[in-house]
């Protein structure tokens, strides 16, 4: 069966530091990738996906970065948080031709 | 564009007692439409999903769902709410231009009252 991993669950960092978040698929291929945030009493905006290892699609201008260095490992990324960037990080995949999406459990990040 | 409207962010309901939470989406062809649930601090887990045929659709743990085309709606319903049941819901249509991936609603907070 196919699962998803997310991690860390949840994660402070002062204002300026880096980040990485990393989110991985095992029991399928050539899944499609997606981030989400869920900002404090906001629904769900994506924030990337990803079709394929190394092309990365962003829905909106933001201060972060995904990476697909494997087929099914998913990465999201910042040189420098901001305080904007504190939020809840969801991590999903599904299959091309499938509708039904599989999210990980989520990281709850806070931004100091 | 695709968007997903959920009118009421809180909604609060005895244990017992029927549950109605609204959707209306936005969408020019036939919609996939689907109901998720998060639990505190979790990811979210599938109710239920319309894809065609009948308009009202059985999901998980008592929940259903009736699709009408005539006023762009989804909304989900349960007859009788558990205290478990106290969550955040989300509405979420099928968006192609994003990535083949869901474009959700800004979600509703269930809270139960014994």
């Amino acid at each position: 069966s196919q699962t998803i991993h997310q991690w860390p669950a949840t994660l402070v960092q002062p204002v300026g530091s880096p980040l990485s978040l990393e989110c991985t698929v095992e029991g399928t291929s050539n899944p499609n990738l997606y981030w989400y945030r869920q900002a404090a009493g906001r629904g769900l905006q994506l924030l990337f996906y990803s079709v394929g290892i190394g092309q990365i699609s962003s829905e909106v201008p933001q201060n972060l970065s995904a990476s697909r260095p494997q087929d099914r490992q998913f990465i999201l990324s910042s040189k420098k948080l901001l305080l904007s960037d504190s939020g809840f990080y969801l991590c999903a995949w599904k299959r091309i031709m499938n509708t039904e999406a599989f999210f990980g459990q989520g990281t709850r990040l806070t931004v100091v | 564009a695709q968007s997903v409207t959920q009118p009421d962010i809180h909604i609060t309901v005895s244990e017992g007692a029927s549950l109605e939470l609204r959707c209306n989406y936005s969408y020019g062809a036939t919609p996939y439409l689907f109901w998720y649930v998060q639990s505190p601090g979790q990811g979210l887990q599938l109710l239920l999903k319309y894809f065609s045929g009948d308009t009202l659709v059985q999901g998980i743990k008592g929940f259903e769902a009736e699709f009408k085309r005539s006023q762009s709606s989804f909304n989900l319903r349960k007859p009788s709410v558990h205290w478990s049941d106290a969550a955040e819901y989300f509405c979420a249509v099928l968006d192609n231009n994003a990535g083949n991936m869901l474009t959700f609603g800004g979600g509703t907070r269930l809270m139960v009252k014994p």
